[in-house]
């Protein structure tokens, strides 16, 4: 089983900064398969971004993903009030089919 | 409007029995598997679940195998999940998710959940 370990758990910062979280996988991810959602208080999650960089429709270029292998990374540039949620990270493998990292709460610093 | 929509949730005791449906639109729902995922209070996400969209190919969590089981309806757009043996630890908001992906070919890149429905809350408790 591929284990997603995010961090940090928890990011303080303040609008108009820059949030770089990461997403570690126990095993090499086809980058093919690495997925961000992002999740506000007492919503379902939203699909941010797939296949490691691509864009999810409607979410804009501040948002972006890279990274390949074991390591991953969300970078969110220019932090507007609405983008402070939970974030997680998500791969596609064998068994079982889906696995979520734990979570980064970002959080206004 | 693409949108999924779950019911079926409520107070049930442990070893019990509830079943949730998720009701889709806007889009050929036979195309698409379905997952459901899950969410404790307070905790991260839980994949629990998928069924394909025409086959009907099934997988399952560890934690949930042998107790859920999950069908399909694509006359009706509806897909149901049969929870048994339901324990306190099941406690959750379940939610079903669009199994999205690109295909070339025999292969699927790009495989996401897009869109999620809103959930429906579970708990078990006597």
């Amino acid at each position: 089983e591929i284990v997603l370990t995010q961090s940090p758990g928890t990011l303080s910062l303040s609008p108009g900064e820059r949030a770089t979280l990461s997403c570690r996988a126990s095993q090499s991810v086809s980058s093919s398969y690495l997925v961000w959602y992002q999740q506000k208080p007492g919503q379902a999650p939203r699909l941010l971004i797939y296949g490691a960089s691509n864009r999810a429709t409607g979410i804009p270029d501040r948002f972006s993903g890279s990274g390949s292998g074991t390591d991953f990374t969300l970078t969110i540039s220019g932090l507007e009030p609405e983008d402070f949620a939970m974030y997680y990270c998500q791969q596609y493998g064998s068994s079982p089919r889906y696995t979520f990292g734990q979570g980064t709460k970002l959080e206004i610093k | 409007d693409v949108q999924l929509v779950e019911s079926g949730g409520g107070l049930v005791q442990p070893g019990g029995s509830l079943r949730l449906s998720c009701a889709a639109s806007g889009f050929t729902f036979s195309d698409y598997a379905i997952n459901w995922v899950r969410q404790a209070p307070g905790k991260g996400l839980e994949w629990i679940s998928f069924i394909s969209g025409v086959k009907f190919h099934t997988y399952y969590a560890d934690s949930v195998k042998g107790r859920f089981a999950v069908s399909r309806d694509n006359a009706k757009n509806l897909v149901h999940l049969q929870m048994d043996s339901l324990r306190a630890e099941d406690t959750a908001i379940y939610y079903c998710a669009r199994d999205v992906s690109d295909r070339v070919g025999d292969t699927y890149f790009g495989i996401r959940f897009d869109p999620w429905g809103q959930g429906t809350l579970v708990t078990v408790s006597s």
